[in-house]
C-alpha cells in the first residue's frame, strides 16, 4: 500500500526553465510534508517542508505548494540548475503518536541540462 | 559539526548469512531512525529510538532483524540470517526531538550498501 506516490520516474529540463516535481498521497492523516534531496552515494538531505495549514511555502528557488481536497503537492524549482541534479523525495508525517515517522515516495531523479 | 556516520559503506555476503551495520549520529540528536532503501523505491523505517528505548518498530522483521541503541548513543542493526531480497541500501538517521516535525529534520548518514548474494 503506497501511500505516498511520485508517479514520474524522472524529469528532464534546461537551465534556466522551472522544474516541477508532483507528489500524490493517500492518507488523509499526514499533516506535514517534506521534500528530500538525494546525491548518488550520499543520504537524503532535507529541503524544505509545509504543513498543513498552509499552502505554500517558499525557500529561495524552492518552493513547495500543498492542495489538500486534491491530495497533491508539487516542488517548483526556478531557476533550474545543473547542480539541482539529483534524486528528490517526497516524505509525509502523520499526526498524533506517528509524529516523526516519515513516509516517502519512490523518488524522481531531476536532470538538469546546461 | 559532524554528520551522521555509518559503517561500513558496502557489504557484499552470501544468503544465510550474517552482517552488522553501525551508526553513530550526530552529537545530542536523541532520536535515532533505521531506514531500508530498496533499488528504485523509497526509504522505508525500520526502526525508531528515543534515547536507548524503540519508539517504533512495526515494519523491523524481527525473525531475522535485530537493533539495538546502547547509552542512547550509537546503534547496530543487524540481519541474522539474510535473504536475497535484503540487499538494499541501509540508511541511518537522527534528529534532536521527537518533538513536532518542524523542528524535527532528519538528519541522514550516507548509508549502507548491502549486496546478498
Amino acid at each position: 500500500d503506497q501511500q505516498v506516490k511520485q508517479n514520474s520516474p524522472s524529469l528532464s529540463v534546461q537551465e534556466g526553465r522551472i522544474s516541477i516535481l508532483n507528489c500524490d498521497y493517500t492518507n488523509s492523516m499526514f499533516d506535514y510534508f517534506l521534500w528530500y534531496k538525494k546525491y548518488p552515494a550520499e543520504g537524503p538531505t532535507f529541503l524544505i517542508s509545509i504543513s498543513s495549514i498552509k499552502d505554500k511555502n517558499e525557500d529561495g528557488r524552492f518552493t513547495v505548494f500543498l492542495n489538500k481536497s486534491a491530495k497533491h503537492l508539487s516542488l517548483h524549482i526556478v531557476p533550474s540548475q545543473p547542480g539541482d541534479s539529483a534524486v528528490y523525495f517526497c516524505a509525509a508525517v502523520e499526526g498524533g503518536t506517528s509524529y516523526g515517522k516519515l513516509t516517502f515516495g519512490q523518488g524522481t531523479i531531476l536532470t538538469v541540462h546546461p | 559539526e559532524a554528520g551522521v556516520a555509518q559503517s561500513p559503506r558496502y557489504k557484499i555476503i552470501e544468503k544465510r548469512q550474517s552482517v552488522a551495520f553501525w551508526c553513530n549520529p550526530i552529537s545530542g540528536h536523541a532520536t535515532l531512525y533505521w531506514y531500508q532503501q530498496i533499488l528504485g523505491q523509497g526509504p522505508k523505517l525500520l526502526i525508531q529510538f528515543q534515547n536507548n528505548g524503540v519508539v517504533d518498530d512495526s515494519q523491523l522483521p524481527k525473525d531475522r532483524f535485530s537493533a539495538e541503541r546502547l547509552k542512547g548513543v550509537d546503534s547496530t542493526l543487524k540481519i541474522q540470517p539474510a535473504k536475497l531480497e535484503d540487499s538494499a541500501v541501509y540508511l541511518c538517521a537522527s534528529s534532536s526531538t521527537r518533538g513536532g516535525p518542524s523542528t524535527d529534520t532528519q538528519y541522514f548518514g550516507p548509508g549502507t550498501r548491502l549486496t546478498v548474494l
